[in-house]
């Protein structure tokens, strides 16, 4: 079975920029998550979908982050503009469904300079 | 709201010997409990998860946890440590919220194994 996919693996842009990272889950798997994981800490979930619809998105910055789920399978999440401080690991999980277990994905490395 | 504490953020052993890491977490009702591994430039692998019933649970590698209500802890526990187990280690507690089960994770543990 495949695991969840992310892309790029590494991303390196200056503040202001902005960004998108892609994910594509594991096949059926219904909910999907995106987690911000700064250095030193654990990760932080920013949105998470049930299908294509926003199931949670009270932690994430919506005035600079941005997340959709066309069609219920993959997912992007943009940042735009880019702040220093968003310097972190994007990981994406997704599961069959809420209640069950997390499958995560290799992440995605981003550092705003 | 939910939290995890693990209290010890960098931990040594030597290979061959037991481990335990700590985990307390705080949560009004029964929660679902986790254990995560992550090594360097992966995602986050689950090792093991209690949801009910038997308060040891085992899980992959050779790692088991036991949730203690009376004490709000969740300690991972391996009798023998091998290289290959160096890794950072997170417990997560699952509640209520956003639709359910929202994972609130502690900040880890980092585990290095002396030769």
């Amino acid at each position: 079975e495949a695991g969840v996919a992310q892309s790029p693996r590494y991303k390196i842009i200056e503040k202001r920029q902005s960004v998108a990272f892609w994910c594509n889950p594991i096949s059926g798997h219904a909910t999907l998550y995106w987690y911000q994981q700064i250095l030193g800490q654990g990760p932080k979930l920013l949105i998470q979908f049930q299908n294509n619809g926003v199931v949670d998105d009270s932690q994430l910055p919506k005035d600079r982050f941005s997340a959709e789920r066309l069609k219920g399978v993959d997912s992007t999440l943009k940042i735009q503009p880019a702040k220093l401080e968003d310097s972190a690991v994007y990981l994406c999980a997704s599961s069959l469904e809420i209640l069950l277990s997390r499958f995560f994905g290799p992440g995605t490395r981003l550092t705003v300079l | 709201a939910q939290s995890v504490t693990q209290p010890d953020i960098h931990i040594t052993v030597s290979e061959g010997a037991s481990l335990e890491l700590r985990c307390n977490y705080s949560y009004g009702a029964t929660p679902y409990l986790f254990w995560y591994v992550q090594s360097p430039g992966q995602g986050l692998q689950l090792l093991l998860k209690y949801f009910s019933g038997d308060t040891l649970v085992q899980g992959i590698k050779g790692f088991e946890a036991e949730f203690k209500r009376s004490q709000s802890s969740f300690n991972l526990r391996k009798p023998s440590v091998h290289w290959s187990d160096a890794a950072e280690y997170f417990c997560a507690v699952a509640g209520e919220g956003g639709g359910g089960n929202k994972l609130t994770f502690g900040t880890g543990t980092q585990l290095k194994v002396e030769l």
